[in-house]
């Protein structure tokens, strides 16, 4: 029979825009978080990082924000171009030690219209 | 460095089969971590070890799926006997020992048990 997978949110804009992908995060003791890129049949690359002392952070042509209250988490992507088309995970961690591992988000599907 | 290096990269295999995944990890980093994506669930820690050492195998599936660390440079994950819902893409990613950095992921290992 068919499979049922995840149904990741797509989010489709055009080539130029700026995007917006958000992200809740579940534990509120989690103090570094990251956001990765995903291109098909590749793995997860590393895009930016934020700890929970900041709430913004820049890179080139990426931003994340951090809000803390809400427990989310944003990513902007300026000037969208065809290779930023991917999924995007944002993924946790709690520093303190006793769990190293991250734990990622279900994943927002990012599709560039040209 | 050529980042981390999984092999193989794609594995089809008869239900039953012993499986064996290998991992390179980047030279110098001190954790690694197995991680399975599937469409149901997404991306999933299995386990991870520091210095060698499993540290939390929490998230392996069951009894069937084993991981080891002989040395620095190389990780097995082994799945005995292999079942279709083990079917999935699993990733080997590292990381240096300071706390609150990146991991890097491999470029995964399809793995289809027919």
């Amino acid at each position: 029979g068919e499979s049922v997978g995840l149904h990741l949110p797509t989010l489709s804009v055009q080539e130029g825009d700026n995007s917006i992908i958000n992200c809740a995060y579940s534990n509120s003791a989690s103090d570094y978080f990251i956001w990765y890129k995903q291109e098909s049949g590749k793995g997860p690359q590393f895009i930016i990082d934020i700890r929970s002392n900041m709430d913004k952070r820049q890179g080139q042509r990426v931003t994340v924000l951090l809000n803390k209250t809400v427990k989310h988490l944003s990513l902007q992507i300026a000037a969208t171009q065809p290779g930023d088309s991917a999924v995007y995970f944002c993924a946790e961690a709690y520093s303190g030690g006793g769990a190293d591992g991250l734990t990622f988000g279900k994943g927002t599907h990012l599709i560039i219209q040209p | 460095d050529a980042g981390v290096i999984q092999s193989p990269r794609h594995e089809v295999t008869e239900m039953g089969q012993e499986v064996t995944l290998r991992c390179k990890p980047i030279s110098g980093h001190d954790y690694l971590f197995w991680y399975r994506q599937t469409m149901m669930r997404g991306l999933e820690l299995l386990i991870y070890f520091n210095n060698n050492v499993p540290i939390d195998d929490s998230g392996m599936p069951e009894d069937r799926f084993s991981a080891k660390m002989p040395n620095a440079s190389f990780s097995t994950l082994k799945i005995q006997p292999s079942e279709p819902r083990d079917s999935a893409v699993y990733f080997c990613a590292s990381r240096t020992d300071r706390l609150g950095t990146e991991a890097f992921f491999g470029q995964g290992t399809r793995l289809t048990v027919v």
